[in-house]
């Protein structure tokens, strides 16, 4: 069973729409964590939450805003859309050291 | 800042030869840095391959391994024997001491064995 999901697989938006990209663990760790990866990029480190407060905001555009109704959810609502958003967005969770993946969102911005 | 750099793929190598995919990092901000090789197989989600959190050791997994040398700011990831199952994009990850530190990583590294 999985044990980060992920929904949904693919999205495809337009240009100004806002979305919201869902994340749930079911490893029982208190650190979840967004990342994205743009085409030819690297993992781009985006926030971190524990115990569902925010840590760490890499992300200089306020229209990303995680959202945490459970400790085991962390989800992204994005606004504004622009093409520029484009890429997959990925979920991670941890309770020391080790951070598990989710398998991702891939988001098309038309 | 912090950053990481990786051997620009995609390597391909023949099953049975050696590999070794170059990391270097610069952690400019991160007092001690944790060093991780994530990898993605074909279909599924990224996934830890050995991670070293003290300078001078070493780390392996699956017949890779990984030394962490702080005078030349490398994770270098080695394998003696590469094997047709081992095809898959490997990521070089600097991270911070903590459950909530976050991870740089490299561009990934494409590994394609012949068989």
């Amino acid at each position: 069973d999985p044990k980060i999901i992920q929904k949904p697989k693919y999205l495809v938006a337009v240009t100004g729409s806002e979305k919201i990209l869902i994340c749930e663990q079911y490893l029982g760790h208190n650190a979840m964590y967004w990342y994205r990866q743009s085409a030819k990029k690297p993992l781009e480190f985006m926030f971190s939450y524990s115990y569902q407060k925010l840590m760490d905001n890499q992300t200089a555009s306020s229209r990303f805003q995680p959202q945490s109704s459970k400790k085991n959810h962390l989800d992204l609502q994005i606004t504004a859309l622009k093409p520029d958003d484009s890429a997959t967005y990925f979920c991670a969770s941890s309770q020391d050291w080790e951070q598990y993946f989710g398998p991702g969102t891939r988001l098309t911005v038309l | 800042g912090d950053s990481v750099t990786q051997t620009e793929g995609p390597v391909t190598v023949s099953e049975s030869e050696s590999l070794i995919i170059n990391c270097t990092y610069s952690a400019t901000s991160i007092a001690y840095p944790n060093l991780f090789w994530y990898v993605r197989y074909p279909g599924e989600g990224l996934q830890l391959l050995l991670k070293v959190i003290t300078a001078g050791q070493k780390g392996s997994s699956r017949g890779f391994e990984a030394t962490y040398n702080k005078e030349t700011t490398s994770f270098h990831l080695q394998k003696a024997s590469v094997q047709e199952s081992d095809s898959a994009v490997y990521y070089c990850a600097l991270g911070s001491t903590g459950n909530t530190g976050k991870l740089i990583f490299g561009l990934g590294t494409t590994l394609q064995v012949q068989p």
